[in-house]
């Protein structure tokens, strides 16, 4: 079972740069996000979508685009790299079922570093 | 805006003590969820709450969500090595769910 796949897993980048992280889900939800994790933050929301073809910005948005490429993929992308950017991303998408608020389902991280 | 404050932040103790970790916020939670986290990996959910009072078992590890819903413990009764990692609650609010700061738990063998 593939679940939430991230690409890639680690990225260096220099001041300025762009990059977009690709995110894909087999689980047929309808909702994925993108968070950030940096220590003793916990995760904070960059951006989401409820559904195919909409997205909403979450806690963080700023220096960050999404594209809702399908039902299985969102992207994240980083137009001009910044230091303050560096840290672990992490996609995430929801199953309703099971419960108020359903559940999320996480891949394994991306790490970046901004030099 | 983070509305989900854990106590306490890191945590390191010996394989069979207890522990209980907090989740707390001013506002009041429709339900709230505990994800754990184990290095290299993402989180994966362990438990929702919804009733206040509710008290929910999840083989050592038992939660309750407080009276007013507006605070939630994690106890765990004699950790094991294999309890380490970073415990984190959670709020769904409609399409959005917002996190705590984390507590991470070190259990030395």
């Amino acid at each position: 079972n593939a679940g939430v796949t991230q690409t890639p897993k680690f990225q260096v980048l220099k001041t300025g740069q762009s990059m977009t992280l690709q995110c894909a889900q087999d689980m047929n939800h309808n909702s994925m996000y993108w968070y950030r994790q940096d220590p003793g933050m916990g995760l904070r929301l960059i951006y989401y979508s409820a559904s195919e073809g909409t997205t909403d910005k979450g806690e963080v948005p700023n220096g960050y685009n999404v594209s809702r490429l399908n039902k299985r993929e969102f992207s994240l992308r980083l137009e001009s790299a910044a230091p303050s950017q560096t840290s672990v991303y992490f996609c995430a998408s929801r199953r309703l079922a099971g419960g108020p608020g359903g559940e999320l389902f996480f891949g394994e991280g991306s790490r970046l570093t901004v030099l | 805006t983070q509305l989900l404050e854990q106590s306490p932040q890191f945590l390191s103790i010996q394989e069979g003590e207890n522990l209980t970790v907090y989740c707390n916020s001013s506002s009041v939670f429709s339900s709230l969820q505990w994800y754990r986290q184990e290095p290299g990996e993402g989180p994966v959910l362990l438990v929702t709450v919804v009733t206040g009072g509710e008290v929910k078992k999840l083989k050592r590890l038992t939660f309750q969500f407080g009276d007013a819903r507006k605070d939630s413990s994690l106890h765990i009764t004699a950790a094991q090595p294999g309890d380490t990692g970073l415990y984190l609650c959670a709020r769904p609010t409609g399409n959005q769910f917002y996190f705590g700061t984390g507590t991470s738990l070190t259990v030395i063998p």
